[in-house]
């Protein structure tokens, strides 16, 4: 059975950056099934996509967030990771990591499974 | 980016009654759509996908339904570990975009 788990520093400073790993276990993070998406939630709040990788290292963000996210893939330890620049209050959240599959062969896929999350505080 | 908005916010039922969640799309997305439940101090659970399959594993008694701009989930008869919140999510382009939640709580 799949299974991912996020791992990283429950608290960052403003202006610093946040790193978040997810490993994968169960399956193969290479296969050409999925991309491996980050998800977060601020506290009471909704969803917002973050981004998604392939295992090739190809990369879909979301605009918002572009310009101080990187979602990197290291096939050899199954894992990958997250790091969002510049942090500020507004970046506290719980951040889940997913499986992203490809639908007809497109990202119009959904996230499932997810990891437990891990929650993120920024703050001095 | 598309926004997706659900309706109600929030929702009173009893555990036996039907209930109908909506969500509305500002553009057409086709059936790109799907569904989440989520528990507190949890992570989202997939329900369903493409407007309208299944999850596998997923009661029966979950149902989704749509296409274009206007979607619904239905529970068909409350059980006491469906109150949760539940979001849509489209996957028809990016930037990826969920709904705000509905919570569903006990009357």
């Amino acid at each position: 059975q799949l299974q991912l788990q996020e791992s990283g520093p429950g608290l960052v400073k403003p202006s610093e950056t946040l790193s978040l790993t997810c490993t994968v276990s169960g399956g193969s993070i290479s296969s050409s099934a999925y991309y491996w998406g980050w998800i977060r939630q601020p506290p009471g709040r909704g969803l917002e996509w973050i981004g998604s990788i392939y295992y090739s290292g190809s990369t879909y963000y979301n605009p918002s967030l572009e310009s101080r996210v990187t979602i990197s893939v290291d096939t050899s330890k199954n894992q990958f990771s997250l790091k969002l620049s510049s942090v500020t209050a507004a970046d506290t959240a719980v951040y889940y990591c997913a499986r992203h599959p490809l639908w007809r062969g497109l990202l119009r896929g959904w996230f499932d499974p997810w990891g437990q999350g891990t929650l993120v505080t920024v703050s001095s | 980016d598309i926004q997706m908005t659900q309706s109600p916010s929030s929702l009173s039922a009893s555990v036996g009654d039907r209930v109908t969640i909506t969500c509305r799309a500002s553009q057409s997305i086709s059936s790109y759509l799907n569904w989440y439940q989520q528990k507190p101090g949890k992570a989202p659970k997939f329900l369903i996908y493409a407007a309208s399959s299944l999850q596998t594993g997923v009661p029966s008694r979950f149902s989704g339904s749509g296409s274009g701009t206007d979607f619904t989930l239905t529970i068909s008869s409350l059980q006491p570990e469906d109150f949760a919140s539940y979001y849509c999510q489209q996957s028809y382009i990016t930037p990826i975009t969920f709904g705000q939640g509905t919570r569903l709580e006990t009357k």
